[in-house]
């Protein structure tokens, strides 16, 4: 198993632009997360997905995020137009519908926005 | 909002001794786990301990939960300069339904 997937790896991109992250799931695996990490806040919950469907997005900073889900195996988080303030580590994670599961985190976006 | 909180933020210790970092919470769970990240790269799960236990071990972890105080410790025996990382405890938002963590205890095994 590859583990989760992300990509990029790193992205610097100008204020105002749209900023795409992308993530593969372990495959069965029924939910997906994007947290956000940076050193003032720590890790954040940003939204999740269980099926493919959004549960709870309210830990999204602004309208100018948004993720989805189009299938069980890929998920992206959008950010338009992205601002200084949004540079973190963004990070996928799934698990399995079995109770307690562990979350599977991928290797990270590094964004910086400048 | 952070449910864990550890403590301390960073422990710097020689190789051969024992590292011991605490979390606590604020509301109900149940359960609670641990992660372990090393720079640059994701979270990894160590361990899960449920609400009704009150310790468990795994190789060289040891986890206690004490559910009337809010909180959980985790122990690393023998450390090892690879243990070098950041630790992060977790549990369940009130919905019970995604895992919110704290913001982690730094720890550096030195040789």
């Amino acid at each position: 198993d590859a583990g989760v997937i992300q990509s990029p790896r790193h992205e610097v991109t100008e204020m105002g632009q749209e900023v795409t992250l992308r993530c593969k799931p372990i495959s069965g695996h029924d939910y997906l997360f994007w947290y956000r990490q940076t050193m003032m806040r720590g890790l954040e919950l940003l939204i999740y997905f269980n099926n493919n469907v959004p549960i709870d997005d309210s830990g999204m900073p602004e309208d100018r995020f948004s993720a989805k889900m189009p299938n069980a195996s890929f998920s992206t988080l959008k950010i338009q137009p992205s601002e200084p303030r949004d540079s973190a580590v963004y990070f996928c994670a799934s698990s399995s519908r079995r109770q307690y599961s562990p979350l599977h985190f991928g290797n990270g976006t590094r964004l910086t926005v400048t | 909002s952070q449910q864990g909180e550890e403590d301390p933020q960073a422990l710097s210790i020689q190789e051969g001794e024992n590292a011991t970092m605490n979390c606590s919470y604020k509301t109900s769970i149940n359960n609670l786990q641990w992660y372990r990240q090393n720079s640059g790269r994701g979270l990894v799960h160590l361990i899960l301990i449920r609400s009704n236990e009150r310790e468990k071990h795994s190789g060289r972890l040891r986890v206690t939960l004490d559910t009337s105080k809010k909180s959980s410790s985790l122990l690393i025996t023998a450390s090892r300069a690879a243990d070098t990382a950041s630790y992060f405890c977790a549990t369940g938002n009130q919905a019970g339904t995604a895992l919110i963590f704290g913001k982690g205890t730094t720890l550096s095994v030195s040789s």
